[in-house]
């Protein structure tokens, strides 16, 4: 059972606003350790979506936002799409060792 | 852009070792400031990271693995290796290697992934 929680699910119209929350602890987000955020397509390996809590890599749109804030971090999509269709995980340091949220399903309706 | 590839046997029976390879393409494994990294994920399950080695051959496995894990690195070939002994059915996973970037002191994140290669333990 990893130490970062996730939604297991969440789910917007086209063009809605979704946002999927990362909930860890005093050992992990609340120590002060970054948080990264990964997509999934079905079939396929994890994406870096964003790193450094807040940064998009290349090629990442402005649809997609990071932020953290005490022991959560949490990822927005702005302006749904049916191409973000994909499982959501966030990543950071629990007591020195690298895990990973328990991911979260985004559904477009 | 940097391209990794898993390459190994897709069956693995129980009590054996799993042997999986990741091979570098369009950098150097030799990078200062890179980790070369194994996470695995089970069927319909989330992600778990295995542990990295760096060019120098320094490593890092989860503890939950450490007694089962060994990572290296041949950087005459621009690869590295994962084996994970004594396998059973849960250790049945797509198995996938990344680039580990660490800018400082717990800042790290993956970037690329290979495509991942399933393995199946199964006798």
């Amino acid at each position: 059972q990893s130490v970062l929680t996730q939604p297991p699910s969440v789910s917007g119209a086209p063009g809605q606003r979704v946002t999927i929350s990362c909930t860890g602890s005093s050992s992990n987000i609340g120590a002060g350790y970054d948080v990264h955020w990964y997509q999934q397509l079905p079939g396929t390996a994890p994406k870096l979506l964003i790193y450094g809590n807040i940064n998009r890599p290349s090629g990442v749109p402005d649809r997609f936002s990071g932020s953290k804030s005490g022991t959560s971090a949490s990822l927005a999509i702005t302006g749904l799409q049916a191409e973000d269709e994909a499982d959501y995980y966030c990543q950071s340091y629990d007591s020195s060792l690298m895990v990973f949220g328990t991911g979260t399903k985004v559904t477009v309706l | 852009q940097v391209q990794l590839h898993e390459s190994g046997p897709g069956l693995v029976k129980p009590s054996q070792t799993l042997s999986l390879t990741c091979s570098i393409f369009g950098g150097s494994i030799s990078s200062e400031g890179y980790y070369w990294s194994w996470i695995r994920q089970p069927p319909g399950k989330g992600l778990e990271y295995i542990g990295y080695v760096y060019y120098t051959g320094a490593t890092f496995y989860n503890p939950s693995l450490k007694s089962r894990v060994i990572i290296s690195v041949d950087t005459s070939k621009n690869q590295f290796s994962l084996k994970l002994t004594s396998v059973t059915a849960a250790d049945t996973a797509v198995y996938y290697c990344a680039r580990d970037v660490s800018v400082g002191a717990y800042s790290d994140w993956f970037d690329p992934w290979g495509q991942g290669t399933l393995v199946t333990v199964s006798s």
